[in-house]
C-alpha cells in the first residue's frame, strides 16, 4: 500500500515550457487535491476533484489545468511555465471531502528559470 | 470560510508539554477542527480531529471549549522529532470548503 505517489520528485523547466505532474493513490479515495507551497508559506489549493469525472478550482488555479483520469489518478498540467510557478507541489487524497483526513504525497519540487 | 489564527512560532524543550492554541471565531455549526503536522520537505500529516470537548489519540490531545471559538493542540512530552509546522483548519467533514492551511505554527524543540 503505497498511499499517494507523485512523479517526478524534482523538475527544472525553462519559462514557457510545459509539463504534467502525475499523482496516484491506492486507497480507493474519492477526492483528490493539488496544492502548492511556496517557501515559508502554508499550502494553497490549486484544484480539487470531489470524485471521478469532476474537477473544481481552488484558491490559485490560474496557469494550471487538471485531469482526473480515473479514480486513482489526478494530474496537474502547466501549459506555459512561469518563474512565479516555482514551488513545491503536493497531491493529496481523502475518502470524501476536504474536511476528512487528507493523505499527502511526498511532493514535487519545481523550479522555473 | 472559517478563518483561523495561530501563533507564528513557538519554542520548547525536550520533555515539556506544548500547547498550541488556534482561534476560529466564525466557526460554523457543522465545522470540525483538524490539525496537521508538516516536517521539512514532506507533505502534511493528519494529527487529530475533533468537534467539541476533548479528543485524545496516541500522538496528541485536542481541547475544544463549549463555544468552539478556539481549540488547543496539546503535545505531551515533546522530543526533538516534534520540531515541525503545525496547521489548524476548520471545515465540514465530507464537505468542500477549500480548506485554507495558512502559515501554521513553527514549533522548535530544543535539547
Amino acid at each position: 500500500n503505497a498511499g499517494v505517489t507523485q512523479t517526478p520528485k524534482f523538475q527544472v523547466l525553462k519559462t514557457g515550457q510545459s509539463m504534467t505532474l502525475q499523482c496516484a493513490q491506492d486507497m480507493n479515495h474519492n477526492s483528490m487535491y493539488w496544492y502548492r507551497q511556496d517557501p515559508g508559506m502554508g499550502l494553497r489549493l490549486i484544484y480539487y476533484s470531489a470524485s471521478e469525472g469532476t474537477t473544481d478550482k481552488g484558491e490559485v488555479p490560474n496557469g494550471y489545468n487538471v485531469s482526473r483520469l480515473n479514480k486513482r489518478e489526478f494530474s496537474l498540467r502547466l501549459e506555459s511555465a512561469a518563474p512565479s510557478q516555482t514551488s513545491v507541489y503536493f497531491c493529496a487524497s481523502s475518502r470524501q471531502g476536504d474536511g476528512d483526513e487528507q493523505y499527502f504525497g511526498p511532493g514535487t519540487r519545481l523550479t522555473v528559470t | 470560510l472559517a478563518k483561523t489564527t495561530q501563533p507564528i512560532s513557538m519554542d520548547s524543550y525536550e520533555g515539556q508539554e506544548v500547547n498550541i492554541t488556534c482561534s476560529h471565531n466564525n466557526i460554523a455549526t457543522n465545522d470540525y477542527i483538524t490539525w496537521y503536522q508538516q516536517f521539512p520537505s514532506q507533505g502534511p500529516r493528519f494529527i487529530i480531529q475533533g468537534y467539541k470537548t476533548k479528543v485524545t489519540n496516541e500522538v496528541a490531545s485536542l481541547f475544544i471549549p463549549a463555544d468552539r471559538k478556539s481549540s488547543t493542540l496539546s503535545l505531551p512530552r515533546v522530543s526533538l522529532s516534534d520540531t515541525a509546522v503545525y496547521y489548524c483548519l476548520v471545515g465540514v467533514s465530507g464537505g468542500y470548503n477549500k480548506l485554507i492551511f495558512g502559515a501554521g505554527t513553527r514549533l522548535a524543540v530544543h535539547p
